[in-house]
């Protein structure tokens, strides 16, 4: 059981490229999505789905793109990287909402 | 902006001690979690407490919830070193279907051997 599982660990991008971060889990959950962790801010809800198919924008969406095909699967997009969007990115997944997320070990992107 | 906000943002106590987290939000909410993050981790959860809630244990920790106040409290009583991570809480707002999961900025907890 490999719970959450996010690619690549490490990236680093020119300005104005674009890219997918990875995510899938195994657990059969529901609800799966997406953070940003910047220094001193916690964590920014970016995207969230609560099930294949249906998607919406957390706190943070404007430059991001996210689609949710299958239960596991739910990749972000960056359209077109920016130094702003320099952070660590994390994906999660739970069952439903009433229950706790399960983590990835996160993406250290860095936008040159 | 965040629904949750951690106190203290950063709290250093030696082993043994019990260390209390607070954390405060806005809206009504139909969760609170608390999660744990080791440095250069995914976060860890720990506990959920429900609205209709009022204290609930797991092991060490001792979550509470007065909705009335719009706050809750972790407590870890005889604090080890495995405990030095940064702990967050995270609210279901009710406003918007308890589908999202809010955090806050997290309290920085350091146990001194």
């Amino acid at each position: 059981n490999a719970g959450v599982t996010q690619t690549p660990k490490f990236q680093v991008l020119k300005t104005g490229q674009s890219m997918t971060l990875q995510c899938a889990q195994d657990m059969n959950h529901e609800y799966m999505s997406w953070y940003r962790q910047d220094p001193g801010m916690g964590l920014r809800l970016i995207h969230y789905s609560v099930g294949a198919g249906i998607t919406d924008q957390g706190e943070v969406p404007n430059g991001y793109n996210v689609s949710r095909s299958t239960t596991e699967d739910f990749p972000l997009r960056l359209l077109s990287a920016a130094p702003s969007q320099t952070s660590v990115y994390f994906c999660a997944s739970r069952r439903g909402r009433e229950d706790g997320y399960t983590f990835g070990s996160g993406t250290r992107l860095t936008v040159v | 902006s965040q629904q949750g906000e951690e106190d203290p943002q950063a709290l250093s106590i030696q082993e043994g001690e019990n260390a209390t987290m607070n954390c405060s939000y806005k809206t009504s909410i139909n969760n609170l979690q608390w999660y744990r993050q080791n440095s250069g981790r995914g976060l860890v959860h720990l506990i959920l407490i429900r609205s209709n809630e009022r204290e609930k244990h797991s092991g060490r920790l001792r979550v509470t919830l007065d909705t009335s106040k719009k706050s809750s409290s972790l407590l870890i009583t005889a604090s080890r070193a495995a405990d030095t991570a940064s702990y967050f809480c995270a609210t279901a707002p009710k406003r918007q279907g308890a589908q999202k999961l809010v955090f806050g900025q997290g309290t920085r907890l350091t146990i001194n051997p």
